[in-house]
């Protein structure tokens, strides 16, 4: 079946402006993951969806970001006035239930460039 | 919070070797440990986890150790290939916390 997918694959942008980056999590998953990945880093956990409520955003690391999912589907994360440091691809994944040990399934990133 | 070392940071081994990479977490409570592999320009994906009540774990030439008390894990690849070249990245879960990930080794195979 369909994976997770992520868009768009490559985003490049100004600093200073806002970016959208969309997740289309496994159909019927309820848990959702945003992660950073800085290049050559490990990942960097930034906020955990179950249903559409966030019960864990305590890896968003400022006010510029922002996050929403719609019922038990897509979600996106919103960088406002993006800066350098912002640049990175961002991970999103899925799994079936979230409160237990399950597999988190992972998209192909969004590679974000702030110049 | 938990906290996940891992070692080495890069690897290269001759193909028909096998690769060893090691992690150590911090807080005992964590029960679940899954290791990824992530290929150029590609998301991770899961190769193979194990529980806290299991000490090993094998699917082919992959195979995971857990060590409660010392508190490590490791990820054995036998018969190293070419396609095994990727980076991975080891992970602990205290159980209803997120999934912390180790900072990854790059494991280079060589013909």
């Amino acid at each position: 079946g369909a994976g997770v997918s992520q868009s768009p694959s490559n985003k490049v942008t100004e600093k200073g402006k806002d970016v959208e980056l969309r997740c289309d999590p496994i159909s019927g998953h309820t848990a959702l993951y945003w992660y950073r990945q800085r290049l050559g880093q490990g990942l960097e956990f930034l906020i955990y969806f179950q249903g559409n409520s966030a019960p864990d955003k305590s890896g968003l690391p400022s006010d510029r970001f922002s996050a929403e999912r719609t019922g038990e589907s897509v979600s996106t994360l919103t960088i406002q006035r993006t800066q350098q440091e912002d640049s990175a691809v961002y991970l999103c994944a899925s799994s079936l239930t979230g409160g237990r040990p399950d597999t988190q399934y992972f998209g192909p990133g969004t590679r974000l460039t702030v110049l | 919070g938990e906290n996940v070392e891992q070692h080495p940071s890069t690897l290269s081994v001759q193909e028909g070797d096998s690769a060893v990479i090691k992690c150590t977490y911090s807080d005992s409570a964590s029960n679940y440990f899954p290791w990824y592999k992530q290929e150029l320009g590609k998301g991770p994906q899961l190769i193979i986890d194990i529980r806290s009540n299991v000490g090993e774990k094998k699917d082919q030439r992959i195979a995971v150790t857990l060590n409660k008390t010392a508190k490590h894990f490791s990820l054995h690849i036998t018969e190293t290939q070419p396609e095994d070249s990727a980076v991975y990245f080891c992970a602990a879960r205290v159980p209803l916390q997120k999934l912390v990930f180790g900072t990854g080794t790059r494991l280079l195979v060589s013909p």
